[in-house]
C-alpha cells in the first residue's frame, strides 16, 4: 500500500511556543491530505483538509489562525500549532488517499504533542 | 455533517470465538465505509472496507457488511485470536478521496486466552 510518513514522532514544547509537524506521501502524489487528532484513549476527529495548492478547509470548531496547513507540493503538508498550550497535547495524524478520487486513506504513523 | 455511533465499546470474546462491531451513520450520502484497527500508540491500520454498492465483503478471518436503507455495518471477525486484540474503528465518507472520515468511537476487543 501507500507509505505515509510524519515527522516528528513525537515532541515535547513549552506552553506559548509553535510546533510544525510534516506530513508525507512517499511513494505517490497526494493533491488532498488529511489532519486528525486523537486524544488518549479517544477516537479521531478530522481537523481540516489540505489541499495542494489552495486554502485548507477546517471542520467546524477548529481555530484556522492557530493550526496552519500548508499544502506547498504534491507529496507535503504540514501542521503548526501555534502558541501552543497544554490543552493542545494529542496524538496528530495525517493521512492521504492513495490517487485521486479514491476513497482508501493510508494514515501517517503519528505525531505525539506534549505542551508544558 | 455525518455522525457515526459504534458499538459496543469494549467486548471481550473466548480465543477461538467470533466477534461482532456494530456502527450506525446517519448521512445517506456516505458510501464508504472502512474499519480500521490501531494498536496502542500506532497509526490506524486499514484492515476492510466496503461501497455502498456492495452488502458483503470478505477477506479471510474478517468481513464486513452493510445495509444502506437501515444505514449500518458491522464488522465480523471468526476465529479471533490474541493478536487481534486491538481497538476497532468504523468510519463513514461520501467518498471520492475528497473528504475526510468520520470515525465512530471505537472498540476494544479483548481475547481472552
Amino acid at each position: 500500500g501507500a507509505v505515509v510518513s510524519q515527522h516528528p514522532s513525537w515532541v515535547i514544547c513549552k506552553s506559548g511556543t509553535s510546533v510544525k509537524i510534516e506530513c508525507r506521501s512517499l511513494d505517490f502524489q497526494a493533491t488532498t491530505m488529511f489532519w486528525y487528532r486523537q486524544f488518549p484513549k479517544q477516537s479521531l476527529m478530522l481537523m481540516a483538509t489540505s489541499n495542494e495548492g489552495s486554502k485548507a478547509t477546517y471542520e467546524q470548531g477548529v481555530e484556522k489562525d492557530k493550526f496552519l496547513i500548508n499544502h506547498a507540493s504534491l507529496t507535503l503538508s504540514t501542521l503548526t500549532v501555534t502558541s501552543a498550550h497544554p490543552e493542545d497535547s494529542s496524538f496528530y495524524i495525517c493521512s492521504a488517499p492513495s490517487a485521486a478520487g479514491i476513497e482508501t486513506q493510508y494514515f501517517g504513523p503519528g505525531t505525539r504533542l506534549l505542551v508544558l | 455533517g455525518e455522525n457515526v455511533e459504534q458499538h459496543p465499546s469494549t467486548l471481550s470474546v473466548q480465543e477461538g470465538d467470533s466477534a461482532v462491531i456494530k456502527c450506525t451513520y446517519s448521512d445517506s450520502a456516505s458510501n464508504y465505509f472502512p474499519w480500521y484497527k490501531q494498536e496502542l500508540g500506532k497509526r490506524p491500520q486499514l484492515i476492510i472496507d466496503i461501497r455502498s454498492n456492495v452488502g458483503e465483503k470478505k477477506d479471510q478471518r474478517i468481513a464486513v457488511t452493510l445495509n444502506k436503507t437501515a444505514k449500518h455495518f458491522s464488522l465480523h471477525i471468526t476465529e479471533t485470536q490474541p493478536e487481534d486484540s486491538a481497538v476497532y474503528f468504523c468510519a463513514a465518507s461520501d467518498g471520492g478521496g475528497a473528504d475526510g472520515l468520520t470515525f465512530g468511537k471505537g472498540t476494544h476487543l479483548i481475547i481472552q486466552p
